[in-house]
Parts: C-alpha cells; sequence; structure tokens
C-alpha cells in the first residue's frame, strides 16, 4: 500500500528540541523530493520545507519562521523523512504533515501533533 | 514570496448548485518554456490530510469527480464545483509550486446552505 506515516509529535517546552518523522511505503522513496507542511489549530496550510532527491543533490529548502532551526534529512535505506525541530516557539504548535512534493503534493501521511507549552 | 489570496473566505451553497472558488496570486505562476500554470487546489475535510484535487490549474486527479474543474492562467484561477454534493463540504486552498517557498492561500470554508 502507497502510504505516509508520520510519528514522533508530542508536548515539549519552549526552546526545546523535537524530531517528527514520517514512513514512506508502497512507492520508490529514493527517487520521490519530499515536503513538511503544518497545520495550527483552526488556521490554514503553512509550507515548512522540502528535500529534494539524492541524485537531484539531496538538499533542503526551508521557510523563513523555521530557517535556521528546523532540519529535513532523510534516510533513503529506511525510506524515511525526518524534521528535526530545534528552538521551538509557542508559534510552532501545529499538525506537521508530510507530503510528497514534484511540485504540487499528491500523497499525504495523516499527520502528527507537535505542541508547544510551558 | 508568492502570496496567495483566495476569495471568498467562506461560501455558502444550496445542493446541486454551482460553487466558485477564487485564488490570485501576486505575481503569475505560468512558466513560460512550457506555458504551464503551477497551481494546484487541495481539499481538506475536518481530522483529515489535504488532498489533491486539481493539479496544473485545470488537469483533475485520478478519481476527483468531474464536476469539479478549474481555470484561469496567470495570476488568476478559479475552482469550480458544477452541482454540489454534501461530500463535498470542506476547505479549499490553492497552492503555487512555481517557486520556493511553495505558498498557499489561507483557504476558502464551503457549507451547504
Amino acid at each position: 500500500e502507497v502510504q505516509l506515516v508520520e510519528s514522533g509529535g508530542g508536548l515539549v517546552k519552549p526552546g526545546g528540541s523535537l524530531r517528527v518523522s514520517c514512513a514512506a511505503s508502497g512507492f520508490t522513496f529514493s527517487d520521490a523530493w519530499m515536503t513538511w507542511v503544518r497545520q495550527a489549530p483552526g488556521k490554514g496550510l503553512e509550507w515548512v520545507g522540502r528535500i529534494k532527491s539524492k541524485i537531484h543533490g539531496g538538499t533542503a529548502d526551508y521557510a523563513a519562521p523555521v530557517k535556521d532551526r528546523f532540519t529535513i534529512s532523510r534516510d533513503d535505506s529506511k525510506n524515511t523523512l525526518y524534521l528535526e525541530m530545534n528552538s521551538l516557539k509557542i508559534e510552532d504548535t501545529a499538525v506537521y504533515y508530510c507530503a510528497t512534493e514534484d511540485g504540487r503534493s499528491a500523497l499525504w501521511g495523516q499527520g502528527t501533533l507537535v505542541s508547544v507549552s510551558t | 514570496d508568492i502570496v496567495m489570496t483566495q476569495s471568498p473566505d467562506s461560501l455558502a451553497v444550496s445542493l446541486g448548485e454551482r460553487a466558485t472558488i477564487n485564488c490570485k496570486s501576486s505575481q503569475s505562476v505560468l512558466y513560460s518554456s512550457n506555458n504551464k500554470d503551477y497551481l494546484a487546489w487541495y481539499q481538506q475535510k475536518p481530522g483529515q490530510p489535504p488532498k489533491l484535487v486539481i493539479s496544473w490549474a485545470s488537469t483533475r486527479e485520478s478519481g476527483v469527480p468531474d464536476r469539479f474543474s478549474g481555470s484561469g492562467s496567470g495570476t488568476d484561477f478559479t475552482l469550480t464545483i458544477s452541482s454540489l454534493q454534501a461530500e463535498d463540504v470542506a476547505v479549499y486552498y490553492c497552492q503555487q509550486y512555481y517557486t520556493t517557498p511553495r505558498t498557499f492561500g489561507q483557504g476558502t470554508k464551503l457549507e451547504v446552505k
């Protein structure tokens, strides 16, 4: 079955760190460009960043609000995408979705909730 | 960054009637070398991830009912549902993928009148 499954969300204090993961199955993960999109409670969709496939350089781009705090990486041997979040702020509270990205995003995971609170 | 602006913010339409959602980008998302508009529409129902319904401004994704259509080019786009069904109640987002950062519209909440 073609799917993406996020994990690793939870409650963290401001200034803390968290890593969320996205396990891919049913397609050739190593060929896929991947993206993270978040959605704060009751709000719209916000693009966080994306990572290219290794054959296209494997580099990542980030949205301004998370640049220098968040890092997107991938382990093609494990078919897994990661989002490392540091110096977390209350406004980072959101459901974090991973998705495939060939421009538009056709396959999405169910999301994992990250709550930043004292 | 390209700013995407949707109108209206919310919309109530009777079952069987037409629903129209607009999206305007702050700069053109038409790539001249291939004459393609890098514009997608997503549908999001409560508690679910977004679902891609339209890409390249007017290409319906596999399995999406033909009552959904996309139109427009350059900076002005429209998502039309020709005959609203109860299962179409959702929030709809446009997104440009012409450049990074990818940007979404603020969303349009579609309800049944």
